[in-house]
């Protein structure tokens, strides 16, 4: 079964708008990843927040970290036509040392 | 330098037929995931090995479901015999740490199996 659970499912916003997408996990973590996917492409790492950090930054990349109640967000600021794509969270649960537990995905359009 | 490559990209075949997967990780990379993903259940973690060593297999669907990695630069996924519900898009990736830190991606191959 799935562990992050991504929200929302789908999100279409403007050129130069902010684009937000909520994780939501069940089980302790060692760290919460995001990654994209372009379509008919291989999944990209964009950033890695630890669980003992609260917030962490990667060009127009903004991500949060709340393990009190298993949620992470990630905001993208200023989009782009390119940042169009499928948006994953990935968790590293504490109960392994290298299983990556991946979420069904938002997919985010950015209209030009 | 490049990243993980994967073959074939795409592969069409008729129930039954053997189907081979192939990657070739990140060089220097000692970890080495395959994944499917498919609608329905997103992406799933099938095997994982480290140091060329198969660690988790619990992810395999079932006994046609095999993996091996005879070196540290090249794994194979096969399936045999395959049935129309194995179509998906096959991902391989690696890490450098072994751990659940940032995997590399290969770009995936989709099968269809008629």
């Amino acid at each position: 079964s799935q562990q992050g659970e991504e929200d929302p499912q789908a999100l279409s916003i403007q050129e130069g708008e902010n684009a937000t997408m909520n994780c939501s996990y069940k089980t302790s973590i060692n760290n919460l990843q995001w990654y994209r996917q372009n379509s008919g492409r291989g999944l990209v790492h964009l950033i890695l927040i630890r669980s003992n950090e609260r917030e962490k930054h990667s060009g127009r990349l903004r991500v949060t970290l709340d393990t009190s109640k298993k949620s992470s967000s990630l905001l993208i600021t200023a989009s782009r036509a390119a940042d169009t794509a499928s948006y994953f969270c990935a968790t590293g649960p504490m109960d392994s040392s290298y299983k990556l537990i991946f979420g069904s995905g938002t997919r985010l359009l950015v209209r030009p | 330098d490049a990243g993980v490559i994967q073959s074939p990209r795409h592969e069409v075949t008729e129930m039954g037929q053997e189907v081979t997967l192939r990657c070739k990780p990140i060089s220097g990379h000692n970890s080495l995931f395959w994944y499917r993903q498919t609608m329905m259940r997103g992406l799933e973690l099938l095997i994982y090995f480290n140091n060329n060593v198969p660690i988790d297999d619990s992810g395999m669907p079932e006994d046609r479901f095999s993996a091996k990695m005879p070196n540290a630069s090249f794994s194979t996924l096969k399936i045999q015999p395959s049935e129309p519900r194995d179509s998906a898009v096959y991902f391989c990736a690696s890490t450098a740490s072994g751990g659940a830190e940032t995997q590399y991606f290969g770009p995936g191959t989709r099968l269809l199996v008629l």
